[in-house]
């Protein structure tokens, strides 16, 4: 389904924890981003990455830090200093280098932090 | 920064009818337009999208327009139908520069 995969679906967590959220795509893509959806909202950028090994701050980056060791996988870690954690978190990849192609969605993993 | 408008935030047609979402952006160095739908609880997903080269394109009861002198597009669907309820997000962008989304539109169609 799609390529690009998201585990968990749902994830809990008790606040003051850090949390990964993984993302693993088989469709060969340089490009990988995150996003968070809140209730309302449009997506917005968290991180992305052009290139193994590289990845850049999107607008929203307080809290929050990934890596990009394979083409294949770009995992988001939630830390503590997140302040307000709880959105639904979507990965996405694409062919190239941001902004001038389709970008491919993974299903999403919905963070609840109490 | 670089932003998009969405209008209207919710929408709701009568099976049958068209639907018009207009997207205004500010970023003239711009060159593609993405639309994305997305159903509850799932991904968005690609539907339709245009190059600034192209003033207009369809596919089936889908369709967008581009205006770049005014700096916005929009999509149209026709004969709409109980399964395109959805959010619908408009999104530019420009290579090397990452997509911006509008804030999205939710589309209800009532049988």
């Amino acid at each position: 389904d799609g390529g690009i995969t998201q585990s968990p679906k749902y994830l809990f967590r008790k606040e003051g924890q850090n949390v990964t959220l993984s993302c693993e795509q088989n469709l060969n893509h340089d490009a990988m981003y995150w996003y968070r959806q809140d209730p309302g909202q449009g997506l917005r950028l968290i991180y992305y990455s052009q290139i193994v090994n590289d990845f850049q701050k999107g607008d929203i980056a307080e809290g929050y830090s990934v890596s990009r060791e394979k083409k294949e996988s770009f995992p988001l870690t939630v830390t503590s200093a997140q302040k307000n954690p709880t959105a639904f978190y979507l990965c996405a990849s694409s062919w190239q280098t941001s902004g001038s192609d389709e970008q491919y969605f993974g299903p999403g993993t919905r963070l609840t932090v109490t | 920064g670089e932003n998009v408008e969405q209008h209207p935030s919710t929408l709701s047609v009568q099976e049958g009818d068209s639907a018009v979402i207009k997207c205004t952006y500010s970023d003239s160095a711009s060159n593609y337009f993405p639309w994305y739908k997305q159903e509850l609880g799932k991904r968005p997903q690609l539907i339709i999208d245009i190059r600034s080269n192209v003033g207009e394109k369809k596919d089936q009861r889908i369709a967008v327009t581009l205006n770049k002198t005014a700096k916005h597009f929009s999509l149209h669907i026709t004969e709409t139908q109980p399964e395109d309820s959805a959010v619908y997000f408009c999104a530019n962008g420009n290579y090397g520069q990452n997509f911006v989304f509008g804030p999205g539109t939710r589309l209800s169609v009532l049988p």
